[in-house]
């Protein structure tokens, strides 16, 4: 199980829209709807930004979109705020034995 | 409003074993709409997925880990138990507790997290 690929550092300016990608395998992102995104601000908990490939939990900002095309996964931010710096991890579903992997993480800097 | 909270050593000898509980309030874990999660993070580096549990005692473990793991359900205490042993300084991470929503597939709610600290 390896964990999924994303860059280790994105930016862009307030009002942009940036995009984090976050690829796998035919195993994991490829097979399955099932990636969520997490937003993790330092010293504290990740929080859910999106569910099962493009769903928000409720009270989540609709900048916040996801999608998926083949084995890679994407995470975009419209609107880009200041609040929005933070670390993001994306998480697939791999399969009934070992249900989840991330990924190594994206720093996210609002210029 | 459902709440986690993990506790336990902050600091464990190496070859030891590490055990950290979740405490769960404001529901159930008896509950079948959810899975209950462990994961964990070095500092200043990424999340890992340790593993998790359902209601009626079912486990699936990160292979890496699989090994040296054990994570337990405690009903009469609503708590979730995990078991590391044989650490080294690798397994130093803070530790979440979290719960996964069966119908969303994601963790939805989680603890603070608790440091733990393999070291002689």
């Amino acid at each position: 199980q390896s964990a999924l690929t994303q860059p280790a550092s994105v930016s862009g300016s307030p009002g942009q829209s940036i995009t984090i990608s976050c690829t796998g395998t035919s195993s994991d992102v490829g097979s399955y709807t099932l990636v969520s995104w997490y937003q993790q601000n330092p010293g504290k908990v990740p929080k859910l930004m999106i569910y099962e490939g493009s769903k928000r939990p409720s009270g989540v900002s609709n900048r916040f979109s996801g999608s998926k095309s083949g084995n890679t996964a994407s995470l975009t931010i419209s609107g880009l705020q200041a609040e929005d710096e933070a670390d993001y991890y994306c998480c697939s579903y791999a399969g009934a034995s070992t249900p989840w992997v991330f990924g190594g993480g994206t720093k996210l800097t609002v210029l | 409003q459902v709440q986690l909270q993990e506790s336990g050593p902050g600091l464990v000898k190496p070859s030891q074993t590490l055990s950290l509980t979740c405490t769960v309030s404001g529901g159930s874990i008896s509950s079948g709409r959810y899975y209950w999660s462990w994961i964990r993070q070095p500092a200043g580096k990424g999340l890992e997925w340790i593993g998790r549990i359902y209601t009626d005692g079912t486990t699936n473990y990160n292979p890496s880990l699989k090994s040296r793991l054990t994570i337990s359900l405690d009903t009469s205490k609503n708590q979730i138990s995990l078991r590391l042993s044989s650490v080294t300084a690798a397994d130093t991470a803070v530790y979440y507790c979290a719960r996964e929503v069966l119908a969303m597939a994601a963790a939805t709610d989680w603890g603070q997290g608790t440091l733990v600290t393999v070291s002689s």
